[in-house]
């Protein structure tokens, strides 16, 4: 079953504005991760947050954490043409994860010229 | 060059026939993990290892079947069980069996003809 749902599912913006992607889970989490993934190629690590931050960043990143909401959402600030990918986060549950992660559906991100 | 190698990079097969498909990594990282992509999908967990000669399913591990005989190794069967195999096939690994940042092959594209 897919733990994290990231909304919106896609998202189409101009070259230098912000982009926000959001992330829900359901279970309590250790940590929760943000990945990227341009076409066809494999899943690049962007950031890690854990359960007892609020909010981190990396660079343009900026990611937050709401433990109360189950929600976590990916700020991507003065966004460029290379920003275009699709953007996924993943969860570590607390129980029942057995040391492996739990993948969003992801945020199709299309920043244009 | 240190990193996670996946061949090939495109795979045709016709229906009924097992295939295996390659993941080699140079990290020196204990656990090795295997997923499934579908077009516009998240990523399902097919099998884990955490260490050599050991294995766990994933969410979707009928059809498939993995070995774990060397630590930099752990290929994955489709067989001729799995009823909808085309897929993208995702390699990653990580230093240890816990949750942290995943490093993911190139990727192999299975299409079932």
């Amino acid at each position: 079953s897919q733990q994290g749902e990231e909304d919106p599912q896609a998202l189409s913006i101009q070259e230098g504005e912000n982009a926000t992607m959001n992330c829900s889970y359901k279970t309590s989490i250790n940590n929760l991760q943000w990945y990227r993934q341009n076409s066809g190629r494999g899943l690049v690590h962007l950031i890690l947050i854990r359960s007892n931050e609020r909010e981190k960043h990396s660079g343009r990143l900026r990611v937050t954490l709401d433990t109360s909401k189950k929600s976590s959402s990916l700020l991507i600030t003065a966004s460029r043409a290379a920003d275009t990918a699709s953007y996924f986060c993943a969860t570590d549950e607390v129980t029942g994860g057995g040391n492996k992660l739990t993948f969003g559906t992801g945020t199709q991100l299309k920043v244009e010229l | 060059d240190g990193g996670i190698t996946q061949s090939p990079k495109y795979l045709f097969r016709k229906e009924g026939q097992n295939v295996t498909l390659s993941c080699e990594q140079n990290l020196n990282h204990d656990a090795m993990y295997w997923y499934r992509q579908d077009p516009g999908q998240g990523l399902r967990l097919i099998y884990y290892s955490q260490i050599v000669n050991d294995f766990q399913k994933g969410d979707i591990a009928e059809g498939y079947s993995v070995s774990r005989e060397k630590k930099e190794s752990f290929p994955l069967t489709v067989t001729s069980a799995q009823k909808n195999p085309t897929a993208f096939y995702l390699c990653a690994s990580t230093p240890t069996g816990s949750t942290d940042t995943q490093y993911f092959g190139p990727g192999t594209r299975l299409t079932v003809l």
